[in-house]
């Protein structure tokens, strides 16, 4: 079992540009979550699905990021455009229902230039 | 709103010697209480839950909600223990709170030889 799949692990890329991270949960999982975490902060929640509704998204700025997970499987968080703020690390977790443990995944590291 | 506080960035104790990872949350209601760890390269994976009243690796953690207190102990820690910790928080069920992980800012534990 490879666990939640992530990619890119890491982007660079000029503020103002859009970027895209995609996530791929452990199968079988119906709860999804995008964190964002800052350094030297612990994760914050910025949506969470079950199966492809977002059911909490109230954290996530919906004028620069956005969010889908069709079929309720994979899922993709996009920021169109990149500030120089948004430079932090994305983490995608899982869990088979929304009271079990997430689990997560390695994280995409993304610097704005 | 939920808050977590670790209130110690770093925390060095010497391998043998007891280890205690402080934490405080502000809930109103009964909200569960978790230990994340995140070993160096490793993904954040959960590592106890306050509801299992169990020991994990030699952790444990006792609720004190007369302090609002969730502290994380060992008696003996060994050189693997090094890592970051995460205390995290959510609302307890039945509850009309949002269910999401609230995560406090960590603390990293080095453990020295």
């Amino acid at each position: 079992e490879a666990g939640v799949v992530q990619s890119p692990r890491y982007k660079i890329i000029e503020k103002k540009q859009p970027v895209a991270f995609w996530c791929n949960p452990i199968s079988g999982h119906n709860t999804l979550y995008w964190y964002l975490q800052n350094l030297g902060q612990g994760p914050e929640l910025l949506i969470r699905y079950e199966n492809e509704e977002a059911v909490d998204d109230s954290q996530l700025p919906k004028d620069r990021f956005s969010a889908e997970r069709l079929k309720g499987v994979d899922s993709t968080l996009k920021i169109q455009p990149a500030e120089l703020g948004d430079s932090a690390v994305y983490l995608c977790a899982s869990s088979l229902a929304e009271k079990e443990t997430q689990y997560f995944g390695p994280g995409t590291r993304l610097l704005v230039l | 709103a939920q808050r977590v506080t670790q209130p110690e960035k770093l925390l060095s104790v010497f391998k043998g010697a007891p280890v205690e990872l402080k934490c405080n949350y502000s809930y109103s209601g009964s909200p569960e209480l978790f230990w994340y760890v995140q070993y160096s390269r490793q993904r954040l994976q959960l590592l106890l839950r306050h509801i299992s009243r169990e020991s994990i690796k030699g952790f444990t953690a006792d609720l004190n909600k007369g302090e609002t207190s969730f502290h994380l102990k060992k008696p003996f820690a060994q050189e693997e223990d090094s890592a970051m910790y995460y205390c995290a928080t959510r609302a307890g069920m039945p509850s009309g709170s949002a269910r999401q992980l609230t995560f406090g800012s960590g603390t990293q534990l080095t453990v020295l030889p």
